[in-house]
C-alpha cells in the first residue's frame, strides 16, 4: 500500500470551475512534487516543494497553483482549466531536499485522474 | 521483440525467461538513476536504484547497470513472471529534480 495519499481519486470539472487536489504523507520526508501524466506517457515534473517552500516550478501555466501548508499537505488548486489539462496527476515525496540527496527514492501515490470537460 | 513508434515501446518475454529494459539518460550531473513501474491504474512503484558513482548494482531478481559513458541504463529481470508485466520508466534524479524517461511495457507470455 502506497504511504501517500491523494484525494480525489476522480474529478470532472468544469472550465470555469475552481477545484483541488490534495495529498497527504506522514513519513517525514520534506520534499513533495506534483507530476502530471497523459496517457501512455511518462510523467511530467510541474512543481517541487522543499522543507514547504517551491523550490522547482517547470514553467506551469498559473491556472495550476500549488500549495504546502505543512510538512504533511501539498495540493494542487485548479481553477480556469482548459480540456488538454486532462491527465493523471501524481503526488510524491522523498527523504532528503536539497542539497545532494542520499537515495533515489520517490514515493508516488496513486494519483488523481482529472477531466476537464 | 521490441517495437518502437507512436505507441509505448514494448517487450514481450516468455513467462521464465529474463527480460532486458534499455534506456538513455540525458543528465550527466544527475545523482542517481532509478528504475519504476507502472501497473494500470496506480502510480508509480520504485523498484531499484543506483548512484552515478556505481556501475551495477543487485536487488531480488533485478540488477540495474549504468554505463555513464554513453549515457545509457537497463533493468535486468531475472526468471520474468506474470505479475512483472507492466510498464517501467527510467528515471535520472539531481538533488530533488527528478525527470522520467520515456517508457516501456513489458507483456508476460505465459
Amino acid at each position: 500500500d502506497t504511504e501517500v495519499t491523494q484525494t480525489p481519486k476522480h474529478l470532472v470539472m468544469g472550465m470555469t470551475n475552481k477545484k483541488s487536489l490534495k495529498c497527504e504523507q506522514h513519513m517525514g520526508h520534506r520534499a513533495m512534487y506534483w507530476y502530471k501524466q497523459k496517457a501512455k506517457k511518462p510523467p511530467e515534473l510541474m512543481f517541487v516543494y522543499s522543507y514547504e517552500k517551491l523550490s522547482i516550478n517547470e514553467s506551469v501555466p498559473s491556472r495550476f497553483s500549488p500549495e504546502c501548508p505543512n510538512s504533511s499537505l501539498l495540493n494542487l488548486h485548479l481553477h480556469a482549466l482548459q480540456p488538454e489539462d486532462s491527465a493523471l496527476y501524481l503526488c510524491a515525496s522523498s527523504r532528503a531536499p536539497g542539497g545532494r540527496s542520499n537515495t533515489g527514492e520517490l514515493f508516488f501515490g496513486e494519483g488523481s485522474r482529472l477531466t476537464v470537460l | 521483440g521490441e517495437s518502437v513508434g507512436l505507441h509505448l515501446p514494448t517487450l514481450s518475454v516468455q513467462e521464465g525467461d529474463n527480460s532486458i529494459i534499455n534506456c538513455a539518460y540525458s543528465n550527466s550531473a544527475s545523482d542517481y538513476f532509478i528504475w519504476y513501474k507502472q501497473e494500470s491504474g496506480k502510480g508509480p512503484q520504485f523498484i531499484i536504484d543506483i548512484r552515478s558513482n556505481m556501475d551495477k548494482r543487485q536487488g531480488q531478481r533485478v540488477t540495474v547497470l549504468l554505463n555513464k559513458t554513453v549515457k545509457h541504463l537497463s533493468l535486468q529481470i531475472a526468471a520474468t513472471q506474470p505479475g512483472d508485466s507492466a510498464v517501467y520508466f527510467c528515471a535520472e534524479k539531481e538533488n530533488n529534480d527528478m525527470r522520467f524517461g520515456a517508457g516501456t511495457r513489458l507483456t508476460v507470455k505465459p
